[in-house]
């Protein structure tokens, strides 16, 4: 059975740290690892899509990387804003376009 | 603006009672999804479609019905037979062609009354 886990499930960090979510997958046959955020009632915004051919993807203060051969992925959110708070997921695509989500980490980032 | 659009955002049913939830975008993408959100949970795939006329069960359809006329709309009913409807329920939608990137609606809250 395909599985996503992200660990930690939340996470407090004052302003201005970098820090990293991690991401595990068990389907080494995996197609695309996209990361979203979800704010409170809200839907999913996508951040980075990683296709499997990559190692990794960078839009602004966020990079994530991907390593298959470990089934693992890691968003890195550099200087972070209380703006960034909000719940992060991760889920895997193994070409058939139906996602596979994490659970998502918490993210909580205090002024 | 291109997007998804999902409506009501908050709805409410009595028991026995089916509803229907609207998912609709316009941004020509072939292949639709509904997905439901439970608290502390990840995301769960209820139906997807990946061409009109055509659908998919996913992991938890018992319960669930859903149409696709169109390429733009991808109905979501809720019926009587689904025992515990309450939930966030998310539409997403993307191509069809290999390293597809998802794009989601803003939800709709069902709970039942």
């Amino acid at each position: 059975k395909q599985e996503v886990t992200q660990i930690p499930a939340a996470l407090s960090v004052p302003e201005g740290e970098n820090l990293v979510l991690n991401c595990s997958f068990t389907d080494s046959a995996i197609y695309n690892l996209q990361w979203f955020r979800q704010d409170p009632g809200k839907g999913l915004t996508s951040l980075l899509l990683i296709q499997s051919s990559q190692r990794e993807q960078t839009s602004g203060r966020l990079n994530a990387s991907l390593d298959k051969s470990s089934g693992r992925s890691t968003l890195y959110i550099a200087a972070s804003q209380p703006g960034d708070s909000a719940t992060y997921l991760c889920a895997q695509d193994g070409n058939t376009g139906k996602l596979i989500f994490g659970q998502g980490t918490t993210l909580q980032v205090k002024p | 603006d291109g997007g998804i659009t999902q409506s009501p955002k908050y709805l409410f049913r009595k028991e026995g009672q089916n509803v229907t939830l609207s998912c609709e975008q316009n941004l020509n993408h072939d292949a639709m999804y509904w997905y439901r959100q439970d608290p502390g949970q990840g995301l769960r795939l209820i139906y997807y479609s990946q061409i009109v006329n055509d659908f998919q069960k996913g992991d938890i359809a018992e319960g669930y019905s859903v149409s696709r006329e169109k390429k733009e709309s991808f109905p979501l009913t809720v019926t009587s037979a689904q025992k515990n409807p309450t939930a966030f329920y998310l539409c997403a939608s993307s191509t069809n062609t290999g390293y597809t990137e998802a794009f989601f609606g803003q939800g709709t809250r069902l709970t039942v009354v």
